[in-house]
Parts: structure tokens; sequence; C-alpha cells
């Protein structure tokens, strides 16, 4: 697609229910980045796909942080038992290479009540 | 850990003032460096970047910025603000084989009309 789509734009959800957040990136992106940006508070990365390398998970808080990429394009963010503190905008950017620059989404606004 | 810093939380200009966003990063090797503009209510979008070559580089909208090795600096400029610049900044650090951005903290920007 023309740039990286991310759904829903919007989630509110309950304390201890999953939800996943969906990342469809620019088509022929080989790196797929998700970053997490809370009130005030800078882009905290949390992590990183390239190509069918195995994904860098180094950023991710917590157990219940998943994410895959199906076929080295869309990608899945999944956090489990939603806690308070997951209340964040989650970005998903793509970028040609690795060293490339990135391309964001417009992200996902998760509200945890 | 790779970190970098911005100098000022939130500035508050008038419009046709002269602009400067400070940007420090701890990493003594190569990189690749980037700013990144949020205006409200939209994603982020690429500012300029810097790979190599000429340590001063333009992006758009009138703005620019200049690399220092020495000092580890990355500093935004604009000549004169518009109001239409009101936005959050945000610096960012590739070393070069590394895996993934460090973001600043980001900078709020306020131009007055």
């Amino acid at each position: 697609g023309a740039g990286v789509s991310q759904s829903p734009s919007n989630k509110v959800t309950e304390k201890g229910k999953d939800v996943e957040l969906r990342c469809d990136p620019i088509s022929g992106h080989t790196a797929l980045y998700w970053y997490r940006q809370s009130l005030g508070q800078g882009l905290e990365f949390l992590i990183y796909f390239q190509g069918n390398s195995a994904p860098d998970k180094s950023g991710l808080p917590s157990d219940r942080f998943s994410a895959e990429r199906t076929g080295g394009s869309v990608s899945t963010l999944t956090i489990q038992r939603t806690q308070q503190e997951d209340s964040a905008v989650y970005l998903c950017a793509s970028s040609l290479r690795r060293e490339s620059d990135y391309t964001f989404g417009s992200g996902t606004r998760l509200t945890v009540v | 850990a790779q970190s970098v810093s911005q100098h000022n939380h939130h500035v508050i200009l008038s419009e046709a003032a002269s602009l400067e966003l400070g940007c420090n990063y701890s990493y003594g090797g190569t990189v690749n460096l980037f700013w990144y503009v949020q205006y409200p209510g939209q994603h982020l979008q690429l500012l300029l970047k810097y790979f190599s070559g000429d340590p001063l580089v333009k992006g758009i909208k009138g703005f620019e910025a200049e690399f220092i090795k020495s000092k580890f600096s990355f500093n935004l400029r604009k000549p004169s603000v518009q109001w239409s610049d009101t936005a959050e900044y945000f610096c960012a650090v590739n070393p070069v084989g590394g895996q993934n951005f460090v973001f600043g903290p980001g900078t709020r920007l306020s131009v007055l009309p």
C-alpha cells in the first residue's frame, strides 16, 4: 500500500482482557518495528522484525507482550491480560532496509479501563 | 546503552523567531541521524536525515540540522518559524550496524501567531 496501515485506530478494553493490534507495512519493506508512545513520554522500542530472521524482542516490557509477522508482511502485536499501564499509543513503522528511515503508521490508541 | 537527549521539553516562540532544538546522543561509533515531526493529530513524519557527507543537511519546510561529531550533537534549526510549525519534534539515532532507532523524549514546539 501507499503507507503503513494500523488497525484499529482506537481500542478501549477492560483490564485483564487480551488485545490484538495489527500493522500492514509498506509493500517491499523488509524491516518492521513496533514502538510505544505514552503520554508525555518518548518512543519506547518494543520489537523489530527483519525479513525472515528471528525478531529482536529486547524491548518487550513483559511476557504478556508478543508479536508475530506472517509471510514477511503483516504483523500482529498481542497484549495478554492487559493492565492500565499498557494504555498508550502503539506505533508501527517499516523501512526498506534496517538502516533506512522509517515510515510510521498513524498508531493504535489503546485505553485500558 | 545508547541514549538520546533533547535539551528542551517545551519551547514557545512567536512567529518569525528563529528556532534551534538541541539533540545529543551517546554512542561512540558511526551513526545515522534523523529528525521526525508529529503535527497535532497526525502521525510521525521524517523531517530530515543525515547518513554521511555534508554535516549540514536540509529538510522539508525550511528546516536544517547540523551534525557535529565532536559534540555528539545534531541540532535542528529554522531561521523563521511559522504557526504551522507547532508540533512535537523527535531526534533519533541509528547506530550503523545497530538494530533499531533510539528516539529522544521529544520537544514540544508552540508557535504563537
